[in-house]
């Protein structure tokens, strides 16, 4: 099974800063890496898909890189909005996996 | 518009037998795998499972092997997930979801209680 480990587990930042969550894989996945947002009490959403590739309707403060064991999701220009929970998932083998997700709260 | 409207939530037993259902609209329900996530309170996500609607064929994570069953009805577009013996620690809220590979539609979730 493939294991997903994102840095940080929660952060705690202020509007208009840039953020950047890690998602590592335990072993190769190539660019099959999505992540996506939680918002409490909502169900996921999608915001990026195949490591890079952009999403219709996710704004374009939200972008992805990466491939074969390390990612990122940057988030440019922080919203008040963005506060969520934010997850990687793995879809290059079964079974498919989701990192432990990280947090962030706005100041 | 892709929909994935679940059944309501749940309340049962320690023992009790459940199936939970998630109704799809908007697509060719056979086109697309389904999958069931599961969300324990305050914790991250987990995949439990999926179903190729086409033919019925299911993978399961081994953490969820022979304690759930995902079943689908093509003929109603329409996916399950089912418990026959439910424990305490089932308590949580599952997900459907489905997309190609990478999962872009989701329905609302299903809270399942297990309390005596």
């Amino acid at each position: 099974e493939i294991v997903l480990t994102q840095s940080p587990d929660f952060q705690s930042v202020t509007p208009k800063e840039k953020v950047t969550i890690t998602c590592r894989a335990s072993q190769y996945i190539g660019s099959s890496l999505h992540w996506y947002q939680q918002k409490p009490d909502q169900s996921p959403k999608l915001l990026i898909k195949y490591a890079s590739q952009s999403v219709s309707g996710v704004p374009s403060r939200f972008s992805g890189s990466g491939s074969g064991t390390d990612f990122t999701l940057t988030i440019n220009s922080l919203e008040a909005e963005d506060a969520a929970a934010y997850y990687c998932h793995q879809s290059s083998s079964l079974p498919n996996t989701f990192g432990q997700g990280t947090k962030l709260q706005i100041k | 518009e892709v929909q994935l409207v679940q059944s309501g939530a749940e309340v049962k037993k320690p023992g009790e037998s459940l199936r939970i259902s998630c109704e799809t609209s908007g697509y060719t329900f056979i086109s697309y795998w389904i999958s069931w996530v599961r969300q324990m309170p305050g914790k991250g996500l987990e995949w439990m499972g999926r179903i190729d609607p086409s033919d019925s064929y299911t993978n399961y994570s081994p953490s969820f092997q022979g304690h759930v069953t995902i079943t689908a009805d093509k003929s109603i577009s329409t996916a399950y997930l089912q418990w026959s013996s439910l424990k305490a620690s089932d308590t949580a809220m599952y997900y459907c979801t489905t997309g190609s590979g990478w999962f872009d539609s989701w329905g609302q979730g299903t809270l399942v209680t297990v309390s005596s």
